[in-house]
């Protein structure tokens, strides 16, 4: 798993409230992904980092925000959680120059 | 948009066979493909990475790429059993998205015993 845990590994909530999912790397990697995963859609980049305080969107960044204040933590918010944010929500790190990504466990979150 | 399309599936194929998985990508500027094996429940695993065009080996994992074509393949050999799990296709975006990939929607292959 490449030293790549996640938090919390499950969640349920309620639309409306305000979730953070945590990724945290224990070995420096500069370029951090969130991706979700969805059937019949595969795997879609929603925010990825490439430094602290470097972020950029990707694919479906809508309703979702990112913050990285240190290395090692790569911190997804849905602001204002919908039932269209029911997921799974995996973290990965990029390695050297062709960018070898390497997932964490994944975290489900079920919105109602 | 940058599209990468996967063989439909299921894939079904006998333990010992070769299973072939195909992908195509839409980027002619990519650069690096990978191929990504994922167990029901799981995350995905990286299991094979290819950068120029030809056949790159790996035990009895073969990968194939042909830029002209805009194709790349997985090959397994005698294929067992723990084959069985979803293969995804992931290709390293070109110029201003070359940190991100983007990732076809998978195939899964059973392994029949």
């Amino acid at each position: 798993d490449a030293g790549i845990t996640q938090s919390p590994r499950h969640k349920v909530t309620e639309t409306g409230t305000p979730v953070t999912l945590r990724c945290h790397q224990t070995e420096n990697h500069r370029y951090m992904y969130w991706y979700r995963q969805d059937p019949g859609h595969g795997l879609r980049l929603i925010h990825y980092s490439y430094g602290v305080k470097d972020t950029d969107k990707g694919e479906v960044s809508d309703g979702y925000s990112v913050s990285r204040s240190k290395t090692e933590d790569f911190l997804l918010t849905l602001e204002s959680a919908t039932s269209s944010q029911t997921s799974v929500y995996f973290c990965a790190i990029g390695l050297g120059v062709e960018n070898e990504q390497f997932f964490g466990p994944g975290t489900r979150l079920t919105v109602l | 948009q940058k599209e990468v399309e996967q063989n439909s599936g299921p894939l079904s194929v006998p333990e010992g066979a070769i299973a072939s998985l195909n992908c195509t990508y839409s980027d002619r500027g990519s650069q690096s493909f990978f191929w990504y094996r994922q167990y029901s429940g799981k995350s995905p695993e990286l299991i094979m990475s290819i950068y120029s065009n030809g056949d790159k080996e790996d035990g009895r994992f073969t990968a194939q790429l042909n830029k002209a074509s805009q194709y790349v393949s997985l090959l397994i050999r005698d294929s067992q059993p723990s084959d069985s799990a979803t293969y995804l296709c992931a290709v390293l975006g070109s110029s201003g998205s070359a940190r991100q990939l983007t990732f076809g929607s998978g195939t899964q292959l059973t392994v029949l015993p």
